[in-house]
């Protein structure tokens, strides 16, 4: 079974242009959470999905991060646009029903110049 | 709200050594906690996990964790570390009272494994 996948692994842009980032999580997964995470700290909840329903996006930053899920399963995260302090790690993860653990995808790294 | 603090940012030891890394939780109600590792340039994979039951878990890699509710601690621990082991380790928590919805990480643990 294909774990979750994320594009770009890495990115660079400068400041002030925009960013996407895809995320397809586990086939069956209705919960998607996007995390951000900063170097050398834990990652941080952005936003949750249950199927294309955004529950909680209070730690989005909404001036310039946006996120859609329109069908359900993969998911966009964008920046618009983007800062120096906007360099991470972004992390997808997802998780079916009943489920206690999130399963993780291998991050997207970003760096803003 | 539950909050997660990982006592040490780094941990050096030597192969073969035991290692114990150090974990606190706080919460007002019930929770799960867990461990997830991260090696280099990869998303986190879970290591083992408390739902409820024996307060002594035992996850992959031989690794296991210790739920101790009077200290609200859950430390993990590793009787003999392998190069492999070097990664940073991540306790998390959430409340029992839901399933995998509001998972909240503490800072990490830099292991790292001398020859």
């Amino acid at each position: 079974e294909a774990g979750v996948v994320q594009s770009p692994r890495y990115k660079i842009i400068e400041k002030k242009q925009p960013v996407a980032f895809w995320c397809n999580p586990i086939s069956g997964h209705n919960t998607l959470y996007w995390y951000l995470q900063n170097l050398g700290q834990g990652p941080e909840l952005l936003i949750r999905y249950e199927n294309e329903e955004a529950v909680d996006d209070s730690q989005l930053p909404k001036d310039r991060f946006s996120a859609e899920r329109l069908k359900g399963v993969d998911s966009t995260l964008k920046i618009q646009p983007a800062e120096l302090g906007d360099s991470a790690v972004y992390l997808c993860a997802s998780s079916a029903t009943g489920d206690t653990e999130a399963f993780f995808g291998q991050g997207t790294r970003l760096t803003v110049v | 709200a539950q909050s997660v603090t990982q006592l040490d940012s780094q941990v050096p030891v030597f192969e073969e050594a035991p290692v114990e890394l150090r974990c606190n939780y706080s919460s007002s109600v019930s929770v799960y906690l867990f461990w997830y590792v991260q090696y280099p340039n990869q998303g986190l994979q879970l290591l083992l996990k408390y739902l409820s039951g024996s307060t002594l878990v035992k996850g992959i890699n031989g690794f296991e964790a210790e739920f101790n509710k009077s200290q609200t601690s859950f430390h993990l621990r590793k009787p003999s570390v392998h190069i492999s082991d070097t990664a940073e380790y991540f306790c998390a928590v959430s409340g029992s009272y839901s399933s995998a919805s509001k998972i909240i990480f503490g800072s990490g643990t830099r292991l790292s494994i001398r020859p």
